[in-house]
């Protein structure tokens, strides 16, 4: 049982640059989410899936798209990298939080520099 | 929106009892999370509290009261392990239940 796993875990951008980062977690979780974490920003939520399928957008959206395509995957795009996307990027994934149980399982991180 | 307050910057020695702070302003509250952080490491999950009181784990105590937009997480017995930045976070619930909104975090620093 991995958990919720994150490919790359670092990588280094040039600026108008794209990339896709890759979650995937095997707790048959229903949602899954995508933050970043910058110096004193604490996590702010990019987007966020609800189901396959679904998407949906969190506080700071812009310049990324998604993508849920199997329940236990969820893709992160940058389609043209800027400077202010250089951050830590983690993902999470929880059960229905209507179960009862509301806990966010996190991944490892990926850490993005974007020159 | 969401806003969540909580100290900065936390120091304590071994041994010692630290209580972080958040309050919070918030539509639609549901529940109040806490989380854990290590330098370079992942969040994991605390505590959570989706009513008024006290959940005890093990060290780890977390308080909610909504009335007052309030909450603390309580740690005792203070080891050099538990150095890192706390997280508070609050549950909205309706359409958006799941989501959380998470505070700028707490670095605490144990010494011994």
């Amino acid at each position: 049982n991995a958990g919720v796993t994150q490919t790359p875990k670092f990588r280094v951008l040039k600026t108008g640059q794209s990339m896709t980062l890759l979650c995937a977690q095997d707790m048959n979780h229903e949602y899954m989410y995508w933050y970043r974490q910058d110096p004193g920003m604490g996590l702010r939520l990019i987007h966020y899936s609800v189901g396959e399928g679904t998407t949906a957008k969190g506080e700071v959206p812009d310049g990324y798209n998604v993508s849920r395509l199997k329940k236990q995957n969820f893709l992160l795009g940058l389609e043209s990298a800027a400077p202010s996307q250089t951050s830590v990027y983690f993902c999470a994934s929880s059960y229905h939080p209507q179960a009862g149980v509301e806990t966010q399982y996190f991944g490892p991180g990926t850490r993005l520099l974007v020159l | 929106g969401q806003s969540l307050e909580q100290p900065s910057e936390v120091t304590a020695v071994e041994g010692a009892i630290v209580q972080i702070n958040c309050t919070y302003q918030t539509s639609g509250f549901y529940g109040l999370s806490w989380y854990q952080q290590h330098d370079g490491g992942a969040p994991t999950f605390l505590s959570y509290n989706g009513l008024d009181g006290l959940e005890e784990t093990g060290r780890f105590s977390s308080f909610l009261s909504r009335s007052d937009s309030y909450g603390y997480l309580l740690l005792q017995e203070l080891q050099m392990k538990d150095s890192a930045s706390y997280f508070c976070a609050v549950e909205v619930g309706g359409s958006t239940l799941g989501r959380l909104y998470f505070g700028r975090g707490t670095q605490l620093t144990v010494w011994p």
